[in-house]
């Protein structure tokens, strides 16, 4: 299957910092990715969809100014988090599709610790 | 609100038998049904996709699907303990690629 790679694996930040998640389609192009968060049993939540070349679109309740998506590229989509704060310690996961209308492929997900 | 619903278990079976996930969505307009399977603290990996009414067939696994009901279901056959994990069900909108998941239902096969 399609390969998608995200970096880092894990991160550990401090309180008021920012912190960039990349999201990587390795062995195809991808107009589309988007950005999952997962916080300790409970399920995937859809965060936002990133748009190659425009702006993301994000879901309702998650704030556009505190996570950043850039989809400089057909190959790269990157998540920053910014001004981290405890309570956005979660599994953040990208997922890309080499054609529209397929199946989705994840990343490895990016574990966020904010101390 | 579009929503995929989900038991969250446990669902607890002995090894070998069939073990049957269940799964409801509200969006009448969803096209695509996953099932994925996520180990603690990994990424989710891809079981099973249906987008037509009926079973689907792979191996060890059958992907039910109806539309009418809303419904979609997974029987695992023969079930190893190394099936244990969360199977999460989801649904594609807006596109098949875009999803929608349940909040899991964790799977244990015990020996």
């Amino acid at each position: 299957g399609a390969v998608v790679s995200q970096h880092p694996s894990w991160v550990i930040c401090k309180s008021g910092t920012s912190v960039k998640i990349e999201c990587r389609s390795l062995d195809f192009q991808a107009t589309t990715m988007f950005w999952y968060r997962q916080f300790p049993k409970q399920s995937l939540m859809l965060m936002a969809t990133s748009n190659e070349g425009s702006k993301a679109t994000y879901e309702q309740g998650v704030e556009k100014d505190k996570f950043l998506i850039n989809h400089a590229s057909l190959t790269l989509s990157t998540l920053t988090v910014t001004s981290a704060h405890p309570e956005d310690s979660s599994f953040y996961i990208c997922s890309a599709s080499p054609i529209e209308n397929t199946e989705a492929f994840f990343g490895q997900g990016t574990r966020l610790t904010v101390v | 609100q579009k929503e995929v619903e989900q038991n969250s278990g446990p669902l607890s079976v002995p090894e070998g038998a069939i073990a049957s996930l269940n799964c409801t969505y509200s969006d009448r307009g969803s096209q695509s049904f996953f099932w994925y399977r996520q180990y603690s603290g990994k990424s989710p990996e891809l079981i099973m996709s249906i987008y037509s009414n009926g079973d689907k067939e792979d191996g060890r696994f059958t992907a039910q699907l109806n539309k009418a009901s809303q419904y979609v279901s997974l029987l695992i056959r023969d079930s190893q303990p190394s099936d244990s994990a969360t199977y999460l069900c989801a649904a594609g909108t807006g596109g098949y690629n875009k999803l929608i998941f349940g909040a899991g239902t964790r799977l244990a096969v015990h020996p």
